[in-house]
């Protein structure tokens, strides 16, 4: 079947700090993989995508290399900011399957301290 | 309009009472799905329609919950006589999807927050 699984959080980090957030998937056809991002209050929000192996999803400083040998996407940023406190979700949608529902992982909370 | 809106925002009901929540997916968008997050599930898929197909229902939780698409874009999901449990927030999706340069990415709208008192 299909799933994803991501590191257990909360993850807290000082300002400048290096972030990975570890994701791996299993996936019963040929999935594209995704990273979405929720702010305090608001809505899911896409924050970059993959839908190859080899691929490097990237946006507002993040990056994720979807590895099909590892079966990983993991989450990486070089320098948190205050302003990306929040909650993300690695997913992937199963595009060998007629049916376009996204997967996700239960999600890491993510705290960055001044 | 510019993206996917809910309404509404926030629903208070009492245990046993029907509510029903709307989503306006993204114009042109032909797949619509309903997904609900809450504390102790995390993110769980309820149902998709895709163009004129039958919809996919294999995630609604019992058959208190319902969904229907009129004119392949406004949904609706009713939840008949509310549970505790049912309290969580509900999120409405929509992707162009499955043709001519389609995107299986889902743009998410703000959700409704419904609490079953």
């Amino acid at each position: 079947g299909n799933s994803v699984t991501q590191m257990e959080g909360p993850v807290t980090l000082s300002e400048e700090a290096f972030l990975t957030i570890n994701c791996t998937y299993t996936a019963t056809g040929y999935p594209s993989l995704f990273w979405y991002v929720q702010y305090p209050g608001e809505g899911l929000q896409l924050l970059l995508k993959a839908t190859k192996a080899d691929d490097k999803g990237s946006n507002k400083g993040f990056e994720a290399t979807y590895r099909k040998e590892t079966t990983s996407f993991h989450l990486e940023k070089g320098s948190v900011q205050v302003s990306d406190s929040a909650v993300y979700f690695c997913a992937l949608i199963d595009r060998g399957s007629t049916l376009g529902r996204l997967y996700f992982g239960r999600g890491t909370q993510l705290t960055v301290w001044p | 309009g510019a993206g996917v809106s809910q309404s509404p925002s926030n629903k208070v009901t009492e245990k046993g009472k029907d509510v029903e929540l709307r989503c306006d997916p993204i114009s042109g968008h032909t797949a619509l799905y309903w997904y609900r997050q809450s504390l102790g599930q995390g993110l769980e898929f309820l149902i998709y329609f895709q163009g004129n197909s039958a919809p996919d229902k294999s995630g609604l939780p019992s058959d208190r919950f319902s969904a229907e698409r009129t004119g392949g874009s406004v949904s609706t999901l009713t939840i008949q006589r509310t549970q505790q449990e049912d309290s969580a927030v509900y999120l409405c999706a929509s992707s162009f999807f499955g043709g001519a340069g389609s995107s299986d990415t889902q743009y998410f709208g703000p959700g409704t927050r419904l609490t079953v008192l």
